[in-house]
Formats: C-alpha cells, sequence, structure tokens
C-alpha cells in the first residue's frame, strides 16, 4: 500500500524566515513525487515534481529515499507563498493516479 | 490554450437523487481523471478515463460512475446519493498517462 503523510496541518512563519513543509511517504518502488499548490480563490495547480529537478518560485524539493521523504523548501518566505500545499505520489502500478497527503496550510505573516 | 472546465460549479441535491457532472479538458489531453476532495478525507482518486474508456479506478462504491465521450469530455455520475457525498469534485486532464495533470476549478456538490 502506498500512503503520503504531511505531518503539519498548519505552518505559520515570517516573511524572509526559511519555511520546510515536510512529506514522507511509504511505497516499496519507484514512485514519482509532486507538490501541488492551492493558492485562494484558485485551482490546485503542480508546484514542482521530483523528476524535473526545478526550482519553481523559489521552492525546492529532494527526493529522499533513505527516509522516504520529499520535503519542500524555501530559503526566504514571501507573503504570497501564503497557501494549501499538497504533496502527492504516483506510480505506474496505481496507473498514475494521484495520490495526495492531507495538506498543510501555509501562512506567511509580515 | 483554455484550461479545464467544469460544470455546474455548484450543485445542492437531495438525498436518494443522482447527479451528472460534467469536465472538458484542456484541448488536445485524452486523459481525464476525477478526485474528491472532502475535509476528513482529504483529495481522493476517482477514476481515470483515457480515448472513452475508464483505465484505473479508485476505492469507491459502485454508484460512482463515469464516462468519458469521442471529443474526450467526461461525465461522472452519482446515483443514490448520500449525505457523506457531499464534497468538491475536481477533473483533472492530462495528454498522457503519468504526465502532469492540469485541474479544474471544481463542483461543490451539497447533498441535503
Amino acid at each position: 500500500a502506498q500512503r503520503v503523510t504531511q505531518p503539519e496541518k498548519l505552518l505559520s512563519v515570517f516573511k524572509g524566515a526559511p519555511v520546510e513543509l515536510k512529506c514522507n511517504y511509504s511505497y516499496s518502488g519507484s514512485p514519482e513525487l509532486f507538490w501541488y499548490v492551492q493558492y485562494s480563490r484558485q485551482r490546485l495547480q503542480l508546484l514542482l515534481r521530483h523528476i524535473s529537478r526545478e526550482s519553481i518560485k523559489g521552492f525546492t524539493a529532494d527526493l529522499n529515499k533513505g527516509e522516504t521523504s520529499f520535503h519542500l523548501k524555501k530559503p526566504f518566505a514571501q507573503e504570497e507563498d501564503s497557501a494549501m500545499y499538497y504533496c502527492a505520489l504516483s506510480n505506474s502500478n496505481s496507473g498514475y493516479a494521484l495520490n495526495f497527503g492531507k495538506g498543510t496550510s501555509l501562512l506567511v505573516t509580515p | 490554450k483554455a484550461g479545464v472546465t467544469q460544470t455546474p460549479r455548484y450543485l445542492i441535491k437531495t438525498r436518494g437523487q443522482q447527479v451528472t457532472l460534467s469536465c472538458s479538458p484542456i484541448s488536445g489531453h485524452r486523459s481525464v481523471s476525477w478526485y474528491q476532495q472532502t475535509p476528513g478525507q482529504g483529495l481522493q482518486f476517482l477514476f481515470e478515463y483515457f480515448s472513452e474508456t475508464q483505465r484505473n479506478k479508485g476505492n469507491f462504491p459502485g454508484r460512482f460512475s463515469g464516462r468519458q465521450f469521442s471529443n474526450s469530455r467526461s461525465e461522472m455520475n452519482v446515483s443514490t446519493l448520500e449525505l457523506g457525498d457531499s464534497a468538491l469534485y475536481l477533473c483533472a486532464s492530462s495528454s498522457l498517462q503519468g504526465s502532469e495533470q492540469y485541474f479544474g476549478p471544481g463542483t461543490r456538490l451539497t447533498v441535503t
């Protein structure tokens, strides 16, 4: 069985502070990991995926297979980063359906 | 390109009724997936259609069904509605299975 865990429901940081949103997964094979973001009143959108190894809006995430983690990081948080963040996993065995974590609400305060 | 569209955006139904939700994917996308989002269970995969065939199915009862048309538009149907079916239903399209999924704005279903 595959599972995605985001241990923090809410994360509050000050503007300019580093931020790390945690994501742990359980899956025995080779998963593909994603971070999706939902800003207020907007639709869910892909932020980044581990295979692309890109940095989007200053966010990065490294897949750590040993710790089965895919934490999302940004060195200096901005107020516009306030949003709901979802970690998701997919794999060929499940037909590439996205298996989402429960999400972390990030609040960046001035 | 126009994004994924879903209609209607809001719906109120009574327990026991049935409902049909519609999704129009991004032009050229042939895969359409449906997800249910609730405060308690979060985002859960319902099913995926590709070229009019259901290719993948989540762990939902048979009351939840769907179909896809030759123009890739998709509908999902929920029969004999229960209070617990109240949720935001999201549709996502992608060009290929496993490629990036683009989400629609969702249909908010309330069952009373």
